[in-house]
Order: C-alpha cells, then structure tokens, then sequence
C-alpha cells in the first residue's frame, strides 16, 4: 500500500462550492481517480488525473499536481443528492509483476445540508 | 449492460464453513480485483489478476484464495471464515491500459458469526 491521505468528514451548504483535498505518496504514479460512494453501494467512478491540471466534467473538477503528490475534486451547485463518501485513489504501477495496484484512501464523507 | 455482478448480496455464515463469493463481468477485462471495506479502514485490496491464471496478493490477502480460470470470473474463496472477515466485499474490473477507470460490483456484506 501507499498513504493516501484526505480528510474524514466535510459539511457544506446546497449550491455552495467544496474542495476536497488529497495527498499521497507513490512510486510508480499510472493515475489518480476519484470516485463517489453512496452508503453501502459500490463506489462509481466520478474522474480521473494524468498530467497536471484542472479536469473539468460538468459540476465536478479535479486538479492534479504530481511534483506535490496533491489532488483535489471541486464540486459547484451542490445538491442534496451529493452527500456521499468521495474517495480518491492511486493507480500505482508495480515493478515485481509489471502490474499495478488501485490503492484507497479511507474516504471523505461530505455531508450538504439545506 | 455493461456489469459487474457479485453474489450473493448478504451472507451470514458460522466460522470455519468454507464459502465462495462468486464475481464476473461482461466487458472482456483482462483484470480484476478483489476490495474489502471496514469502518474508518477505507477499501483495502484482498487480492488482484492481471489475467487468465495470473493472480497476486494485495495489501490483505491472509486467510483468502482466489482463482481465475476464465477470463469474465473471479471468484473469493474464504476456507475457514473467521469473525474478523465480516465486512463488505467489493469485485471490480477493469482493463489494463493505463489510466482507465475501475468499475465495481454491488457489493457482498458478509457476516461470520
């Protein structure tokens, strides 16, 4: 595994603006994705970061700074139905097998409230 | 429809009764993976396939198995379930080209008493 750190709970107001950061460490960068989990589903890929920059995909963005080992995904317009766990994870390529390994970070719960 | 399909759902199972949490997928993905997820631990990687008969240990591989003898199943085999194994198992596929996405099944909640 690798840290993957992001932060444990977040609260935001609907049509409001939130930045969900995350750091991480890697070896062997191929990828970092975000993905969104409503409790006690299967987690549902939301974007993904090659190179450095803003990605932007409707009311989502995600920004990617590999050098920092940082990312963030932006969520605009917020919605009641937003509320949900977002995940970030690594694609981190592996030298023993030419594999690769899809590592977690433990999650960010964002609550909206009205 | 492009799937990722597990079962069962829900298991409740006593300790040391072998069991197979069964996975497969209809987009001809070369891998596939196996997740656990606890409270405050996040998803944790069980065991991962590349390909057909290429299987590998994740970060918490003790006390499963796995298989891969076709390339659409990936199946968890838990031999002797224990109380620590009760959790929400996740499968996921995805292709091996890089910077492409995983796609998940349902999810199986497994409880050992």
């Amino acid at each position: 595994g690798q840290n993957i750190d992001q932060p444990t709970e977040m609260t935001a107001t609907e049509g409001a603006i939130v930045q969900i950061n995350c750091t991480y460490q890697t070896s062997g960068f191929n990828g970092l994705f975000w993905y969104q989990q409503h409790a006690g589903e299967a987690p549902t890929f939301l974007s993904y970061n090659v190179l450095d920059g803003l990605e932007e995909k409707g009311r989502f963005s995600s920004f990617l700074s590999r050098s920092k080992g940082y990312s963030y995904l932006l969520l605009k317009e917020l919605q009641m139905k937003d509320s949900a766990s977002y995940l970030c994870a690594v694609r981190d390529r592996l030298r023993s097998n030419s594999g690769y390994a899809l590592n977690f970070g433990k999650g960010t719960s964002l609550l909206v409230t009205p | 429809e492009a799937q990722v399909t597990q079962n069962p759902r829900y298991l409740i199972t006593v300790t040391g009764k072998k069991l197979t949490v069964t996975c497969s997928q209809n987009m001809n993905h070369e891998y596939m993976s196996w997740y656990r997820q606890d409270p405050g631990l996040g998803l944790r990687q069980i065991y991962y396939s590349m390909n057909v008969e290429v299987t590998d240990k994740g970060d918490v591989p003790e006390g499963y198995k796995v298989s891969r003898k076709e390339k659409r199943n990936f199946p968890l085999i838990l031999e002797s379930p224990s109380p620590n194994q009760t959790s929400l198992y996740f499968c996921a596929s995805s292709t091996t080209e890089a910077y492409t996405e995983a796609f998940f099944g349902q999810g199986t909640r497994l409880t050992v008493v």
